[in-house]
């Protein structure tokens, strides 16, 4: 069974520092992986997602994330953080071989200082 | 546009009433999934439907069911609601189970029991 890891529950960042949150999974085959940010009481948003390919994947509102397989690992970084960018962030594995169900860390806090 | 719609957003229920929460898409996507968010938490899958098999994940409580009478729509009930069933409901949808599809959600429908 495949499962996901944040270590950090908060992180407080100050607006236009640079932001990375750390991602660990387990899963036996090649993962899908993504990662989607939730404001409160708002559903999920799809940041970026990895397939294959090119481990480096862009996404939307200017974050990138790095697939590391030896590391079993996912980051998601942004380079100057805006003060929008204060959410909630979740790292999910996709099982292609179980109907594609996710499977969610715990989530990270970002909270942003002016 | 939005692509798939939960109604209502709030839903408030008694203890013990049963309640329905509804999706709908516009994609077309052959998979609906339902998942739970209790406060401060990842999302949970509850179960889902690849067109009309549903598929039930091993610890979803009975007091969980879902229909989905077309390829647009897909109903949570909630037969008998207990207080620890307050949580916010996810609703997403997936292309297909195979290769490279990533699921899209809902809004969500946050769900208070008194």
């Amino acid at each position: 069974a495949q499962s996901v890891t944040q270590p950090d529950i908060h992180i407080t960042v100050s607006e236009g520092a640079s932001l990375e949150l750390r991602c660990n999974y387990s899963y036996g085959a090649t993962p899908y992986l993504f990662w989607y940010v939730q404001s409160p009481g708002q559903g999920l948003q799809l940041l970026l997602k990895y397939f294959s390919g090119d481990t480096l994947v862009q996404g939307i509102k200017g974050f990138e994330a790095e697939f590391k397989r030896s590391q079993s690992s996912f980051n998601l970084r942004k380079p100057s953080v805006h003060w929008s960018d204060a959410a909630e962030y979740f790292c999910a594995v996709g099982a292609p071989a179980a109907g594609n169900k996710l499977t969610f860390g715990g989530g990270t806090r970002v909270l942003v200082k002016p | 546009d939005a692509m798939v719609i939960q109604n209502p957003r709030y839903q408030v229920t008694q203890f013990g009433k049963p309640v329905t929460l509804s999706c709908s898409q516009t994609l077309n996507h052959n998979v609906m999934y339902w998942y739970q968010q209790k406060s401060s938490q990842a999302p949970k899958l509850l179960f889902h439907y690849y067109d009309k098999d549903f598929n039930n994940e091993a610890d979803t409580p009975d007091n969980f069911q879902s229909r989905r009478p077309n390829t647009s729509f897909c109903f949570l009930d909630i037969r008998s609601p207990g207080l620890g069933d307050a949580a916010m409901y996810l609703c997403a949808t997936s292309r297909d189970q195979g290769l490279h599809t990533e699921a899209f959600f809902g809004q969500g429908t946050r769900l208070t029991v008194v």
